[in-house]
């Protein structure tokens, strides 16, 4: 089975600092992995997504996110916040054996102050 | 615009009726997900059709059913409908059915049941 764990449902950054978003996987076998951005009232937007290439995975709008399988982790970084980044980020797994249905975290809330 | 389109944006309806959403996917994407996304429950997998079979099943109501048409547009049926169902309900779509491919998703339909 797999599934993701996304700790801390709130993160509130100052503007032009570094934005970590954390996210810890479990799959029984090799994952993919996906990170998700929802502005409000909106449907999801995919930021990046790790498909067992290059373990730093690059995105759109700045961000990045290393797989690291030592510590099942997938962790969403920028290296300074805009205010354009306040919004909701779910990361995802996918196993695609019968179908890539994805699990997803239940999201974490980036709020970023002036 | 992801390319995904989900009629109607919102809908209200009384408990105990029966709604139809209704997806188109992106061109050419066979594959198509439903999701429901509640603040108790986070973002819920349901049901994935692909090329018009139905793929995989994840936390879906007996009360809900969903079919996937020729032309590749998906429905989701929700009957006998209860306060709790009161949800953003999201299609996504992907051209294929394995897991390294990202799901496109829509812009959801707010269902209000009162």
């Amino acid at each position: 089975a797999q599934s993701v764990t996304q700790l801390g449902s709130h993160v509130s950054v100052s503007e032009g600092a570094l934005v970590l978003l954390r996210c810890n996987y479990s799959s029984s076998v090799p994952p993919y992995l996906f990170w998700y951005v929802q502005y409000p009232n909106q449907g999801l937007q995919l930021l990046l997504k790790y498909t067992s290439a290059a373990t730093l995975v690059k995105g759109i709008n700045g961000f990045e996110a290393e797989f690291k399988k030592s510590e099942t982790s997938f962790h969403l970084t920028k290296p300074s916040a805009h205010m354009s980044d306040a919004a909701e980020y779910f990361c995802a797994v996918s196993a695609g054996w019968t179908g890539n249905q994805f699990y997803f975290g239940t999201g974490t809330s980036l709020t970023v102050i002036p | 615009d992801s390319g995904v389109t989900q009629t109607p944006k919102h809908l209200i309806t009384a408990t105990g009726q029966r709604v139809t959403l209704r997806c188109s996917p992106r061109s050419g994407d066979l594959s198509v997900y439903w999701y429901q996304q509640s603040l108790d429950q986070g973002l819920q997998f349901l049901i994935q059709y692909y090329n018009g079979e139905e793929r995989a099943k994840g936390n879906i109501l007996e009360r809900f059913s969903a079919q996937q048409f020729p032309d590749l547009h998906s429905e989701l049926n929700l009957s006998s409908l209860e306060l709790g169902d009161s949800a953003l309900y999201f299609c996504a779509s992907s051209p294929f059915s394995t897991g390294n491919t990202e799901a496109f998703f829509g812009q959801g339909t707010r269902l209000t049941v009162v």
